[in-house]
């Protein structure tokens, strides 16, 4: 199956701080990326839809100024957590599929992000 | 509204028996299934799908799911469980002809193998 790699695994931070998270597909493109939340012994929360070239759209109750979405490329989108709080700490998932509404989507590894 | 249902919050097999993890689905027509497996602090691994054909379909590591369209369900099964099938269970559906639309999840099911 197709390969999407997150960046990092995880990561600390200070209150206040930002933090970044990287998601590829190493051997396809990927038009579309999803970005998910996971609490812990809780089921995937859909935060947003990543589309390459324009606006993400964000689930409702997603701030979409503390959570920013870019995907720049076939291959790359990014989640950033803008002033991050201890709340925002969570295990961060993104997701990529290949055209067509019968294929699977593929997971990354996802990011557990832990703020002080 | 799509939504997906899985009855169990917890599943405990003895190692080398049968298993199953129950999923419903309320979706119009027939939709795309979905089973995915998750293992702790990892992310979600696929094991297989419905698209069409054959109701029961294989998938990765041993398990199967039955696809019954009368009973709206999709149930994963093995017919002998492992200790190392001790994971979550995710099941999801996608609508026809909905394009790149993100996978609607259950809310999960915990897999225990006991040896």
């Amino acid at each position: 199956g197709a390969v999407v790699s997150q960046h990092p695994s995880w990561v600390i931070c200070k209150s206040g701080t930002s933090v970044k998270i990287e998601c590829r597909s190493l051997d396809f493109q990927a038009t579309t990326m999803f970005w998910y939340r996971q609490f812990p012994k809780q089921s995937l929360m859909l935060m947003a839809t990543s589309n390459e070239g324009s606006k993400a759209t964000y689930e409702q109750g997603v701030e979409k100024d503390k959570f920013l979405i870019n995907h720049a490329s076939l291959t790359l989108s990014t989640l950033t957590v803008t002033s991050a709080h201890p709340e925002d700490s969570s295990f961060y998932i993104c997701s990529a599929s290949l055209a067509g509404d019968y294929n699977e989507q593929f997971f990354g590894p996802g990011t557990r992000l832990t703020v002080l | 509204a799509q939504s997906v249902a899985q009855p169990e919050d917890q599943v405990n097999v003895a190692e080398g028996n049968p298993l199953t993890v129950k999923c419903t689905y309320s979706v119009s027509g027939n939709p795309y299934l979905f089973w995915y497996v998750q293992y702790p602090n990892r992310g979600l691994q696929f094991l297989l799908k419905y698209i069409t054909g054959d109701n029961l379909v294989k998938g990765s590591y041993g398990f199967e799911a039955e696809f019954n369209k009368s009973q709206t369900s999709f149930h994963l099964k093995k017919p002998s469980a492992l200790v190392s099938d001790s994971a979550l269970y995710f099941c999801a559906v996608r609508p026809r002809n909905s394009g790149n639309t993100p996978l609607v999840f259950g809310k999960g099911t915990r897999l225990s193998v006991i040896a």
